[in-house]
């Protein structure tokens, strides 16, 4: 059965770059594509971008230009770096997995907390 | 503003049925399947619904999802109190290419 688990630091200073990493156990990252989503406290689901085993990458046009997603498949995870923080970055970051050809998020990581502050 | 548009909150007695509205684009529901997902207080969402009307093993029957044009319909019957969670739709915007959201619906069973 695969899992996802989000890591990364829970507090980020302004204009600081955030970094989260999402690691899959239970099977391999090939294959599949694999999503950042966020969500605001008491607000709804932003999707902020996702990556796919040969490295292409779709972002939100809204933070595209502060988005970077990578991967590593030596030790199965996948990379979040979101540049020039601000307090409206502070939300539940979660990662996801999507099977080529269908259009559903069928895995989710547990969340993890990030809060921007100085 | 959410590129799809759901209704802010629905509720229902115990055992009665509900739907919660998914209203989008050509560009997105109007090409593409819709998939439904329902966050429980303080947990992650989880996919419910998917490629219109499919459950994932383990859903229960009670959870149904329709489309039609460029609206999609989540249904639950026999509600339970468990039940009371905010419901997402959510699918890939082919002109944005981008994943999509609804804002959310908060269901109560009363």
């Amino acid at each position: 059965q695969v899992q996802l688990q989000e890591s990364g630091p829970g507090l980020v200073k302004p204009s600081e770059t955030l970094s989260l990493t999402c690691t899959v156990s239970g099977d391999s990252i090939s294959s599949y594509y694999w999503n950042w989503i966020r969500q605001p406290a008491g607000k709804g689901l932003e999707w902020i971008g996702r990556i796919y085993m040969s490295g292409i990458t779709d972002y939100n046009p809204s933070l595209k230009s502060r988005v970077t997603m990578s991967l590593d498949t030596s030790k199965n995870q996948f990379s979040l770096k979101l540049s020039s923080v601000t307090a409206a970055d502070t939300a539940v970051y979660y990662c996801a997995r999507r099977i080529s050809g269908r259009y559903d998020l069928d895995v989710w990581g547990q969340g993890t907390t990030v809060t921007v502050s100085s | 503003q959410s590129v799809l548009t759901q209704p802010p909150s629905v509720s229902a007695a115990p055992g009665q049925k509900v739907t919660i509205s998914c209203s989008g684009s050509s560009s997105n529901i109007g090409k593409n399947y819709v998939s439904w997902y329902q966050q429980l207080p303080g947990t992650a969402p989880k996919l419910l619904n998917h490629d219109n009307d499919n459950r994932p093993s383990g859903i229960p029957h009670r959870f149904s999802g329709s489309k039609s044009g460029t609206s999609a319909t989540l249904g639950i019957t026999g509600l339970q109190t468990g039940d009371e969670a905010d419901y997402y739709c959510g699918t890939w915007d082919s002109s944005l290419s981008s994943w999509v959201f609804g804002g959310g619906t908060k269901l109560t069973v009363l």
